[in-house]
């Protein structure tokens, strides 16, 4: 149980295109998702906090108009990235808690590599 | 606020020795306290997590992590490595609605 998965895995775009990243819970329930960024051999860095119907909370620092969160349902949550460039090339990963059961774990989706030429 | 400190960066040890990565945090909160396991190119793998009870944690892949208050740490252990259990490992504390990671501790088995 606690699966979550992300698509695309691998995404490669031009510098000035947007690009959409899905992140769904497969047996569960979650009325919470995250959005995190990992530069090569750093930690994580959260993005946003995604809630189900209501507007994500955005980190310090961290671009809205850039970085578009939507979180439709219990089951999906999307990140477009906005007139990508170069800089924003990094890997992608959610994950999401399930609200019915243990509140405190959060279950991460195996990542998106994102390349802006 | 809470904080998190992997005290290692990296880790090399022989097949079937045993290891420890260490992990201090800080918390003005309730403490809730996690080990993740990231393989090369992919997300982020529970390994165990510590919310209430016994202070001795029992994770997957025969990982053990031990909650001690006194001297804020969460160490994770494993008697016997292999090869596969090379990956970075992250530390975690739950904060106000979300994880603080540690900067990770790299794990390298050498045969």
């Amino acid at each position: 149980g606690a699966v979550v998965s992300q698509h695309p895995s691998w995404v490669i775009c031009k510098s000035g295109t947007s690009v959409k990243i899905e992140c769904r819970s497969l047996d569960f329930q979650a009325t919470t998702m995250f959005w995190y960024r990992q530069f090569p051999k750093q930690s994580l860095m959260l993005m946003a906090t995604s809630n189900e119907g209501s507007k994500a909370t955005y980190e310090q620092g961290v671009e809205k108009d850039k970085f578009l969160i939507n979180h439709a349902s219990l089951t999906l949550s999307t990140l477009t990235v906005t007139s990508a460039h170069p800089e924003d090339s990094s890997f992608y990963i959610c994950s999401a808690r399930d609200a019915t059961s243990d509140q405190e774990t959060q279950y991460f989706g195996p990542g998106t590599r994102l390349l802006v030429l | 606020a809470q904080s998190v400190t992997q005290l290692d960066s990296q880790v090399p040890v022989f097949e079937e020795a045993p290891v420890e990565l260490r992990c201090n945090y800080s918390s003005s909160v309730s403490v809730y306290l996690f080990w993740y396991v990231q393989y090369p190119n992919q997300g982020l793998q529970l390994l165990l997590k510590y919310l209430s009870g016994s202070t001795l944690v029992k994770g997957i892949n025969g990982f053990e992590a031990e909650f001690n208050k006194s001297q804020t740490s969460f160490h994770l252990r494993k008697p016997s490595v292999h090869i596969s259990d090379t990956a970075e490992y992250f530390c975690a504390v739950r904060g106000a609605q979300k994880l603080v990671f540690g900067q990770g501790t790299r794990l390298t088995i050498n045969p």
